[in-house]
């Protein structure tokens, strides 16, 4: 079956220290991927999306990075982490045309 | 570029009656179109879709939608609210044609249903 990890489900980290979220996703091959942020409940803001190994299209110019080093895990990174990256960040795959999959979420805190 | 509104930030509705969340959508083609819900501290779930043929679409938990082309329009809806409603709706829409389709939400309406 299909299923998607996304971990780690809780953070929180001080200003300037790094970040690395993981999205793995299982049962599929060479699908699309996609990060998303909703900041304080609300709106989701997509910030990017590979559409295979190495390919990472940025939505939105920020303090965040995406890699895709294997087929079915997308990671996120940020190198010295603002306050305003908190927020809600939810990975995504698109299983089909018109079907997508979202992880549980990692709600990271920024202090 | 595509884009979805949902005008209302906040929909409060008494428990037993029908509800509606609104949603308009701009995108280029014939668009898909989604209804997500998210309960705190959660990821989203999926409601329902519409891809192509009848423009009432029937979800989960007793909603549904309808797609109304010429008003651009997607409107969630249900005919009698439950309290275990109450959440956070997101509407999404993706052109649905190109490989690197990406779904883009609207900001989200809060629904309380108030017993």
């Amino acid at each position: 079956s299909q299923t998607i990890h996304q971990w780690p489900a809780t953070l929180v980290q001080p200003v300037g220290s790094p970040l690395s979220l993981e999205c793995t996703v299982e049962g599929t091959s060479n699908p699309n991927l996609y990060w998303y942020r909703q900041a304080a409940g609300r709106g989701l803001q997509l910030l990017f999306y590979s559409v295979g190994i190495g390919q990472i299209s940025s939505e939105v110019p920020q303090n965040l990075s995406a890699s895709r080093p294997q087929d079915r895990q997308f990671i996120l990174s940020s190198k010295k982490l603002l306050l305003s990256d908190s927020g809600f960040y939810l990975c995504a795959y698109k299983r089909a045309r018109g079907n997508y999959t979202f992880g549980s979420g990692t709600r990271l805190t920024v202090v | 570029a595509q884009s979805v509104a949902q005008p209302e930030d906040q929909v409060n509705v008494a428990e037993g009656n029908p509800l509606t969340v609104k949603c308009t959508y701009s995108v280029s083609g014939n668009p898909y179109l989604f209804w997500y819900v998210q309960y705190p501290n959660r990821g989203l779930q999926f409601l329902l879709k519409y891809i192509t043929g009848d423009n009432l679409v029937k979800g989960s938990y007793g909603f549904e939608a309808e797609f109304n082309k010429s008003q651009t329009s997607f409107h969630l809806k249900k005919p009698s609210a439950l309290v275990s409603d109450s959440a956070l709706y997101f509407c999404a829409v993706s052109p649905g044609t190109a490989r690197n389709e990406k779904l883009t939400f609207g900001t989200g309406t809060r629904l309380t249903i108030i017993p």
